[in-house]
C-alpha cells in the first residue's frame, strides 16, 4: 500500500520536449506539494495545494505547470524541457492545513521522479 | 531567501562513533522537523520540536530544538552503518500571507563505515 506514488520514477528526454509527472496520495491529506531537489541535495518547494487550490507558488518558471484535478492527485506538465531542469522531482502530502500557528504535520514523500533532459 | 544553515555538509565516520549536526537559521520557527532520506527514496519523517529548548529521543538519536526556536542539533550515539543517509532539517514558518511553509536544510550527508 504505497502512501504517496509518483509516475514515472524515471524520465529520459530532449531539450524543448513537453512532459508530465503524476502524483497520487491515499492518505486522504488535503496538502500536496511538488519538490525538486538538485544535485547537490537541495530540497525546495515549488508549489502546494490545499483542496485542489493553489496555496504556495516560489518562483517557479511558467514553463511549470500544476495541476489538481481532486484532492488525491496533484500533477505537475513542464513545458519546452531545458537542461537546467535535471533533477529528482518528489511529492508529498500532508495533513496540514496550510495557514494557523499549529505544528507543521508529518510530510509524506513519494519516492521520487528523476528527471533527465539531455 | 531564508535558509537554514546544516553542518556539516559531510560527515563520514567509524561505526560506534558519535556525532551532532546542527541546524542554524537567524529566523524564530513555530516547529522544526528532520528527516532522514535515503538513495533513490524520499524523506522520512523523523520527529518534530515544538517548544523552545525541547528535547526528543528516538533511540540513539537525540534532537534538540534551541530556547530561541532558531537552531537545533541531532545527536546521534554509537553510530551504526543503518544510520547512513541525508539527514534534513525543516523550519516552520509564516509568511506574510499567514501561510505557513517548510524551510529546508541543505542537507548534511552521513556515511558510516563498518
Amino acid at each position: 500500500d504505497t502512501a504517496v506514488s509518483q509516475t514515472p520514477k524515471y524520465l529520459v528526454t530532449q531539450m524543448g520536449n513537453d512532459k508530465s509527472i503524476k502524483c497520487e496520495q491515499n492518505l486522504g491529506h488535503d496538502t500536496m506539494y511538488w519538490y525538486k531537489q538538485d544535485s547537490k541535495k537541495f530540497l525546495k518547494i515549488m508549489f502546494s495545494y490545499n483542496n485542489k487550490e493553489l496555496i504556495i507558488n516560489e518562483t517557479v518558471p511558467n514553463r511549470f505547470s500544476p495541476k489538481s484535478p481532486d484532492k488525491a492527485h496533484l500533477n505537475l506538465h513542464i513545458n519546452s524541457l531545458e537542461l537546467g531542469d535535471s533533477a529528482v522531482y518528489f511529492c508529498a502530502s500532508s495533513q496540514d492545513i496550510p495557514g494557523g500557528r499549529a505544528p507543521t504535520d508529518t510530510q509524506y514523500f513519494g519516492p521520487g521522479t528523476r528527471l533527465t533532459v539531455l | 531567501t531564508q535558509l537554514l544553515e546544516q553542518s556539516p555538509q559531510f560527515l563520514s565516520i567509524q561505526e560506534g562513533e558519535n556525532l551532532t549536526v546542527y541546524c542554524n537559521s537567524s529566523s524564530v520557527f513555530s516547529s522544526l522537523q528532520w528527516y532522514r532520506q535515503e538513495p533513490g527514496e524520499g524523506p522520512v519523517l523523523l520527529v518534530t520540536v515544538v517548544t523552545g529548548g525541547e528535547v526528543k529521543k528516538l533511540k540513539r538519536l537525540t534532537f534538540q530544538f534551541g530556547d530561541a526556536r532558531k537552531d537545533s542539533s541531532l545527536h546521534i550515539t554509537a553510530a551504526q552503518p543503518g544510520d547512513t543517509g541525508l539527514y534534513l532539517c525543516a523550519g516552520a514558518l509564516c509568511n506574510a500571507g499567514n501561510n505557513r511553509k517548510l524551510i529546508w536544510g541543505l542537507g548534511t550527508s552521513l556515511g558510516v563505515n563498518p
